[in-house]
């Protein structure tokens, strides 16, 4: 999406961690996503975060939320082969009533 | 139970046809959305309707219909298929948090 950008791909050993980068453009953003997708299935929510928080940690995924630079980036500890899916991060602005999507960051995760 | 439903999962149809995919969610939610997600897995919203009104209408042709029987209903009625309306298109609902509840996906192959 052009107001929600994230890298294409990520490559990661297993057992590393995984750090996947989103920025988006409109600072009246009120939640922050995300999804998760792998082959031929839907998206999964896997985390959000409220725009007046910077961190948020939930087992493997930790959250970190720079809205100055309006930078949201998710970390996955100890990556494991079933975490190799397509990673979405996603803004939800209550004006529009609606959830814009990032491209999606393609994580493939090597034994 | 699943909480987002969408049938059929699958639909091959000959360009000109008319075609109709429904969605259904079993958890209360006032909002639900229709997604188009193309080739290259970019997400972009379609329709939001909430309590049964049209709340967003992007830019889709008027050959696309969404029709919204009651709040748990939201189905997508498209009009002379064509050839790039080939895609997987995701039903969701969302709860007064904003958090997206998506469906399975119907992966729509025109021919």
């Amino acid at each position: 999406g052009e107001d929600v950008e994230q890298s294409l791909f990520l490559s990661v050993r297993e057992g590393d961690s995984s750090v996947i980068n989103c920025t988006y453009t409109d600072s009246s953003s009120t939640y922050l996503y995300w999804y998760k997708q792998e082959p031929g299935a839907g998206l999964q929510l896997l985390t959000y975060i409220f725009s007046n928080m910077d961190m948020k940690q939930d087992q493997r995924l930790t959250v970190l939320l720079n809205k100055k630079d309006k930078h949201l980036s998710l970390r996955i500890a100890d990556t494991q082969t079933g975490d190799s899916a397509i990673y979405f991060c996603a803004e939800y602005k209550a004006a529009g009533n609606k959830l814009t999507f990032g491209g999606g960051t393609r994580v493939l995760v090597k034994p | 139970d699943t909480a987002v439903s969408q049938t059929p999962k699958y639909l091959v149809t000959q360009m000109g046809n008319d075609k109709s995919i429904k969605c259904e969610q079993n958890l209360g939610h006032d909002t639900m959305y229709w997604y188009k997600q193309d080739s290259k897995k970019f997400l972009k919203i379609m329709f939001s309707y909430n309590n049964k009104e049209l709340i967003i209408n992007e830019t889709v042709p008027n050959r696309f219909s969404p029709k919204s029987p009651d709040k748990a209903h939201l189905n997508l009625h498209i009009n002379s298929l064509e050839l790039g309306d080939s895609a997987v298109y995701f039903c969701a609902s969302r709860t007064g948090d904003g958090e997206l509840f998506f469906g399975e996906g119907s992966r729509l192959t025109v021919l």
